[in-house]
């Protein structure tokens, strides 16, 4: 079974303030992939990181920082210096490497994100 | 097309008539995924398609869901005799392995059941 756990329901910052989004997984599988998305309020879900179970090396792309910890089953997510435009709903989410479980992501209940100029 | 297309983009039905929600995946993308977002609840798997390969349909929760695709091409998404615990957005997807990198989704069709 899989599961991925969003504790945070809504995070309201103000411009410039860091944000950090928690996301807990689980599963019995030793291979799999994590995900971050991002859905503004236009909808549409954009694809922001993807983390495969062997790399736990943490990653940086802009403000934005992932920190990844397999022994704790957890895939946090950063904004640094948040922006207004970074108001959306995150979305944490998990999927298997093993053929016949591709695609089938199981997506948290997402966070939102309020940033406030 | 540049991105993947759905329409229509919002319908509203009576309960008891049938819907059918399309997707245009982008171009040469051989995967499409169909999820169901319930209001501020994330995305549930519905059914996927790689290919010419059987689809994978362990997430369509009733019978009255169905879907098809033709080949790499457009597909559909049916509910028959719809109820309101259908209403919800319906995402659509597309991958260019069917592997997680380069996923895509739509801006979805958001059901109302009235």
């Amino acid at each position: 079974a899989q599961k991925v756990t969003q504790a945070q329901t809504e995070i309201s910052v103000v411009e410039k303030e860091d944000v950090t989004l928690d996301c807990v997984y689980e599963t019995r599988d030793t291979t799999y992939y994590l995900f971050w998305y991002k859905q503004p309020p236009s909808g549409e879900l954009v694809f922001l990181i993807r983390r495969n179970s062997f790399d736990e090396q943490n990653e940086i792309s802009g403000r934005y920082s992932w920190n990844f910890q397999k022994s704790t089953s957890s895939f946090n997510f950063t904004i640094t210096a948040s922006q207004v435009v970074d108001s959306a709903v995150y979305f944490c989410a998990l999927s298997e490497a093993a053929v016949g479980s591709w695609g089938k992501f199981q997506f948290g209940a997402g966070t939102q994100v309020v940033v406030t100029p | 097309g540049a991105g993947v297309s759905q329409s229509p983009s919002n319908k509203v039905t009576e309960k008891g008539k049938d819907v059918e929600l399309r997707c245009d995946p982008i171009s040469g993308h051989t995967a499409l995924y169909w999820y169901r977002q319930r209001l501020g609840q994330g995305l549930e798997f519905l059914i996927y398609f790689q290919g010419n390969s059987a689809p994978d349909k362990s997430g369509l929760p009733s019978d009255r869901f169905s879907a098809e695709r033709t080949g790499e091409s457009v597909s559909t998404l049916t509910i028959q005799r719809t109820q309101q615990e259908d209403s919800a957005v319906y995402l659509c997807a597309s991958s260019l392995d069917g592997f997680g990198y380069g996923y895509t989704f739509g801006s979805g069709t958001r059901l109302t059941v009235v």
